[in-house]
Protein backbone atom coordinates (compact mmCIF):
# COMPACT_ATOMS: atom_id res chain seq x y z
CA UNK A 1 0.00 0.00 0.00
CA UNK A 2 1.24 3.49 -0.84
CA UNK A 3 0.78 5.78 1.17
CA UNK A 4 1.21 9.82 0.64
CA UNK A 5 1.83 11.61 4.24
CA UNK A 6 1.37 15.56 5.09
CA UNK A 7 2.35 18.19 7.13
CA UNK A 8 1.37 19.99 8.85
CA UNK A 9 -2.04 18.67 9.70
CA UNK A 10 -3.44 22.07 10.98
CA UNK A 11 -1.98 25.48 9.79
CA UNK A 12 -2.92 29.00 10.76
CA UNK A 13 -1.59 32.07 9.44
CA UNK A 14 -1.93 35.63 9.03
CA UNK A 15 -2.31 37.56 6.26
CA UNK A 16 0.75 38.29 4.12
CA UNK A 17 3.07 35.55 5.72
CA UNK A 18 4.35 32.99 3.09
CA UNK A 19 3.60 28.65 4.11
CA UNK A 20 4.99 25.39 2.99
CA UNK A 21 3.30 22.18 3.04
CA UNK A 22 4.90 18.95 2.55
CA UNK A 23 3.75 14.86 1.17
CA UNK A 24 5.75 12.97 1.69
CA UNK A 25 5.89 8.76 1.03
CA UNK A 26 8.65 5.90 0.92
CA UNK A 27 7.04 5.15 -2.61
CA UNK A 28 7.53 6.43 -6.01
CA UNK A 29 4.80 8.06 -7.62
CA UNK A 30 4.44 8.49 -11.99
CA UNK A 31 3.06 11.61 -11.06
CA UNK A 32 1.61 13.94 -8.02
CA UNK A 33 -1.50 16.13 -7.77
CA UNK A 34 -2.36 18.93 -5.63
CA UNK A 35 -6.14 19.70 -5.13
CA UNK A 36 -7.55 22.11 -2.74
CA UNK A 37 -11.30 21.43 -1.11
CA UNK A 38 -13.41 23.71 0.71
CA UNK A 39 -16.32 22.78 2.98
CA UNK A 40 -19.08 21.29 0.90
CA UNK A 41 -17.31 21.02 -2.23
CA UNK A 42 -15.07 18.38 -3.41
CA UNK A 43 -12.00 18.31 -4.03
CA UNK A 44 -10.28 21.05 -6.95
CA UNK A 45 -7.09 20.40 -9.02
CA UNK A 46 -4.56 22.93 -8.73
CA UNK A 47 -1.19 21.17 -10.65
CA UNK A 48 -0.01 18.04 -11.54
CA UNK A 49 3.81 17.32 -11.69
CA UNK A 50 5.07 14.13 -13.53
CA UNK A 51 8.96 14.51 -13.92
CA UNK A 52 11.51 14.50 -11.05
CA UNK A 53 13.11 17.58 -9.84
CA UNK A 54 9.78 19.73 -11.91
CA UNK A 55 8.85 22.74 -10.17
CA UNK A 56 5.35 24.51 -11.40
CA UNK A 57 4.20 28.27 -10.60
CA UNK A 58 0.43 29.43 -9.93
CA UNK A 59 0.42 32.58 -9.19
CA UNK A 60 1.70 33.03 -5.45
CA UNK A 61 1.67 28.85 -5.42
CA UNK A 62 4.76 27.26 -6.06
CA UNK A 63 4.94 23.21 -6.68
CA UNK A 64 7.67 20.84 -6.41
CA UNK A 65 8.24 17.11 -6.85
CA UNK A 66 10.92 15.64 -6.04
CA UNK A 67 14.10 14.16 -7.62
CA UNK A 68 13.52 10.72 -6.54
CA UNK A 69 9.46 11.01 -6.86
CA UNK A 70 8.51 9.98 -3.71
CA UNK A 71 7.51 13.52 -2.21
CA UNK A 72 6.28 17.20 -2.96
CA UNK A 73 5.95 20.67 -1.74
CA UNK A 74 3.80 23.33 -1.95
CA UNK A 75 4.70 26.71 -0.95
CA UNK A 76 2.46 29.87 -0.80
CA UNK A 77 3.72 33.44 -0.81
CA UNK A 78 2.03 36.07 0.54
CA UNK A 79 -1.11 33.88 1.73
CA UNK A 80 -4.46 35.51 1.51
CA UNK A 81 -7.80 34.74 3.05
CA UNK A 82 -9.09 32.80 -0.03
CA UNK A 83 -6.64 30.49 0.10
CA UNK A 84 -7.96 28.88 3.47
CA UNK A 85 -9.22 25.45 2.20
CA UNK A 86 -8.49 21.75 3.08
CA UNK A 87 -4.86 21.03 0.71
CA UNK A 88 -4.69 17.80 -0.68
CA UNK A 89 -1.81 15.59 -2.40
CA UNK A 90 -2.45 12.53 -4.49
CA UNK A 91 -0.14 10.56 -6.25
CA UNK A 92 -0.64 8.20 -9.10
CA UNK A 93 1.67 4.50 -8.72
CA UNK A 94 1.88 4.05 -12.04
CA UNK A 95 1.52 1.21 -14.81
CA UNK A 96 -2.07 0.83 -15.53
CA UNK A 97 -2.91 1.93 -12.45
CA UNK A 98 -5.55 4.94 -12.85
CA UNK A 99 -6.68 5.15 -9.12
CA UNK A 100 -4.96 8.32 -7.18
CA UNK A 101 -3.84 7.52 -3.42
CA UNK A 102 -4.19 10.79 -1.14
CA UNK A 103 -2.73 12.48 1.79
CA UNK A 104 -4.49 13.00 4.43
CA UNK A 105 -4.92 16.84 3.92
CA UNK A 106 -3.41 20.06 5.59
CA UNK A 107 -5.97 22.42 6.92
CA UNK A 108 -5.09 25.74 5.96
CA UNK A 109 -6.02 29.16 7.77
CA UNK A 110 -5.09 32.27 6.62
CA UNK A 111 -6.63 35.03 9.24
CA UNK A 112 -7.07 38.84 7.94
CA UNK B 1 -22.75 17.60 -18.33
CA UNK B 2 -20.95 20.43 -17.16
CA UNK B 3 -19.64 18.78 -14.45
CA UNK B 4 -19.52 15.72 -12.09
CA UNK B 5 -23.53 15.52 -10.62
CA UNK B 6 -24.03 13.98 -7.23
CA UNK B 7 -27.42 12.73 -6.08
CA UNK B 8 -28.65 13.35 -2.91
CA UNK B 9 -26.37 15.86 -1.75
CA UNK B 10 -27.41 14.97 1.84
CA UNK B 11 -28.65 10.83 2.82
CA UNK B 12 -29.82 10.53 6.72
CA UNK B 13 -30.62 6.82 7.02
CA UNK B 14 -31.36 4.51 9.81
CA UNK B 15 -29.02 1.77 10.75
CA UNK B 16 -29.35 -0.97 9.04
CA UNK B 17 -31.73 0.49 6.03
CA UNK B 18 -30.38 0.44 2.45
CA UNK B 19 -29.08 3.61 0.48
CA UNK B 20 -28.08 3.97 -2.96
CA UNK B 21 -26.03 7.02 -4.26
CA UNK B 22 -25.90 8.60 -7.76
CA UNK B 23 -23.21 10.15 -9.53
CA UNK B 24 -23.31 11.60 -13.20
CA UNK B 25 -19.31 11.85 -14.85
CA UNK B 26 -18.67 14.37 -17.26
CA UNK B 27 -19.78 13.65 -20.73
CA UNK B 28 -16.74 11.76 -22.52
CA UNK B 29 -14.97 10.59 -19.43
CA UNK B 30 -14.34 7.00 -19.25
CA UNK B 31 -13.33 6.70 -15.86
CA UNK B 32 -14.45 6.74 -12.91
CA UNK B 33 -14.00 7.17 -9.32
CA UNK B 34 -16.05 6.19 -6.05
CA UNK B 35 -14.18 7.64 -2.65
CA UNK B 36 -15.61 8.40 0.77
CA UNK B 37 -14.09 10.81 2.94
CA UNK B 38 -14.39 11.55 7.15
CA UNK B 39 -14.56 14.76 7.79
CA UNK B 40 -10.65 16.43 8.08
CA UNK B 41 -9.20 13.48 5.85
CA UNK B 42 -7.88 12.81 2.49
CA UNK B 43 -10.66 10.82 0.42
CA UNK B 44 -10.29 6.99 0.61
CA UNK B 45 -10.38 5.01 -2.61
CA UNK B 46 -13.40 2.74 -2.94
CA UNK B 47 -13.76 1.35 -6.44
CA UNK B 48 -12.91 2.42 -10.05
CA UNK B 49 -14.74 1.88 -13.31
CA UNK B 50 -13.53 1.83 -16.72
CA UNK B 51 -16.30 2.21 -19.29
CA UNK B 52 -18.91 -0.33 -17.62
CA UNK B 53 -16.70 -2.74 -15.86
CA UNK B 54 -14.99 -2.42 -12.29
CA UNK B 55 -11.16 -2.12 -12.93
CA UNK B 56 -10.28 -2.13 -9.26
CA UNK B 57 -12.84 -2.24 -6.84
CA UNK B 58 -9.94 -3.03 -3.62
CA UNK B 59 -11.21 -0.41 -1.97
CA UNK B 60 -14.84 -1.44 -0.75
CA UNK B 61 -14.15 -2.30 3.18
CA UNK B 62 -16.73 -5.12 2.58
CA UNK B 63 -19.49 -6.81 1.10
CA UNK B 64 -22.27 -4.54 2.02
CA UNK B 65 -20.75 -2.04 -0.60
CA UNK B 66 -21.34 -2.81 -4.29
CA UNK B 67 -21.61 -0.48 -7.07
CA UNK B 68 -22.57 -0.81 -11.14
CA UNK B 69 -22.10 1.31 -13.90
CA UNK B 70 -24.40 -0.46 -16.76
CA UNK B 71 -24.03 1.46 -19.69
CA UNK B 72 -20.46 3.62 -19.07
CA UNK B 73 -22.11 6.75 -18.02
CA UNK B 74 -24.11 7.09 -14.53
CA UNK B 75 -22.96 5.19 -11.63
CA UNK B 76 -25.05 4.12 -8.50
CA UNK B 77 -22.41 3.02 -5.37
CA UNK B 78 -25.04 0.78 -2.79
CA UNK B 79 -24.71 0.30 0.29
CA UNK B 80 -26.47 -2.76 1.93
CA UNK B 81 -27.50 -2.63 6.27
CA UNK B 82 -25.91 0.40 6.75
CA UNK B 83 -23.92 0.94 9.56
CA UNK B 84 -22.94 3.96 11.67
CA UNK B 85 -19.77 4.22 11.14
CA UNK B 86 -20.41 3.90 6.78
CA UNK B 87 -21.35 7.79 7.69
CA UNK B 88 -19.18 9.57 5.27
CA UNK B 89 -18.92 12.13 2.98
CA UNK B 90 -18.83 9.88 -0.62
CA UNK B 91 -17.18 11.45 -3.79
CA UNK B 92 -17.08 10.61 -7.63
CA UNK B 93 -14.51 11.52 -9.80
CA UNK B 94 -14.22 11.27 -13.65
CA UNK B 95 -11.35 11.56 -15.42
CA UNK B 96 -11.04 11.62 -19.75
CA UNK B 97 -8.93 9.03 -21.13
CA UNK B 98 -5.90 11.02 -21.87
CA UNK B 99 -5.57 13.42 -18.46
CA UNK B 100 -4.48 13.31 -15.13
CA UNK B 101 -6.74 15.17 -13.20
CA UNK B 102 -9.93 14.14 -11.66
CA UNK B 103 -13.13 15.79 -11.59
CA UNK B 104 -15.16 15.60 -8.59
CA UNK B 105 -18.83 16.15 -7.77
CA UNK B 106 -19.68 17.64 -4.55
CA UNK B 107 -20.03 14.62 -2.71
CA UNK B 108 -23.14 13.10 -0.84
CA UNK B 109 -23.41 13.13 3.25
CA UNK B 110 -24.56 10.19 4.23
CA UNK B 111 -25.59 10.06 7.92
CA UNK B 112 -26.61 6.58 9.35
CA UNK B 113 -28.23 7.08 12.34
Amino acid sequence: TQLLEQSPQFLSIQEGENLTVYCNSSSVFSSLQWYRQEPGEGPVLLVTVVTGGEVKKLKRLTFQFGDARKDSSLHITAAQPGDTGLYLCAGLPGGSARQLTFGSGTQLTVLP
Amino acid sequence: GAGVSQTPSNKVTEKGKYVELRCDPISGHTALYWYRQSLGQGPEFLIYFQGTGAADDSGLPNDRFFAVRPEGSVSTLKIQRTERGDSAVYLCASSSPTGYGYTFGSGTRLTVV
